[in-house]
């Protein structure tokens, strides 16, 4: 089965313009969280969508917004951006289960978002 | 808050040596911790995880990682490192129930010495 895939792979912006990154979970995952890494950094947590809801967010300006499609993909938008918002910007996706057993997310390779 | 500390910045293993890497926890509850590896301009990897039995958990790769309540850590450790396992590794905890929202540690560069 294919992984989580993210487009695009990298990304150069200058500040005040607006980026959308997107998002395809692995099959069967109805799951999608968002991370941004800063450099040096561990990842921070953004969002978590499940079956097209919100179901966490990070603190995380509301320049920050996201959504989940009927087929489980979804996009992060980022509005205004500022050169602070430079980073890798990772997608996991994670197949809910019911009861005790908690699994684990995956993780896609990220897209890596310059903004000058 | 829910979260994990990784005390050092950069581990240093001779190749064929015993690789420790340290994560201690601080949660509320019962807590859910994971380890992943990241190698340059990847994302995240899968190592392993624990949610509850047994305090020795065995991964991916060879990794395994030991569960300590009373130390409230979990580090990850690997009996014999491999020159390919330099990369940078992430201690994780999963925040609050009911979302998949996970706060990482600031993450340990190991570098395997040939």
């Amino acid at each position: 089965d294919a992984g989580v895939t993210q487009s695009p792979t990298h990304l150069i912006k200058t500040r005040g313009q607006h980026v959308t990154l997107r998002c395809s979970p692995i099959s069967g995952h109805k799951s999608v969280s968002w991370y941004q890494q800063v450099l040096g950094q561990g990842p921070q947590f953004i969002f978590q969508y499940y079956e097209k809801e919100e179901r966490g967010r990070g603190n995380f300006p509301d320049r920050f917004s996201a959504r989940q499609f009927p087929n489980y993909s979804s996009e992060l938008n980022v509005n205004a951006l500022l050169l602070g918002d430079s980073a890798l910007y990772l997608c996991a996706s994670r197949r809910q289960r019911q009861g005790a057993f908690y699994n684990e997310q995956f993780f896609g390779p990220g897209t890596r978002l310059t903004v000058l | 808050a829910q979260s994990v500390a990784q005390p050092e910045d950069q581990v240093n293993v001779a190749e064929g040596n015993p690789l420790t890497v340290k994560c201690t926890y601080s949660v509320s509850g019962n807590p859910y911790l994971f380890w992943y590896v990241q190698y340059p301009n990847r994302g995240l990897q899968f190592l392993l995880k624990y949610i509850t039995g047994d305090n020795l958990v065995k991964g991916s790769y060879g990794f395994e990682a030991e569960f300590n309540k009373s130390q409230t850590s979990f580090h990850l450790k690997k009996p014999s490192a491999l020159v390919s396992d330099s990369a940078l590794y992430f201690c994780a905890v999963r925040v609050g129930s009911g979302n998949n929202r996970l706060a990482f540690g600031k993450g340990n560069q190991v570098v395997v010495i040939p």
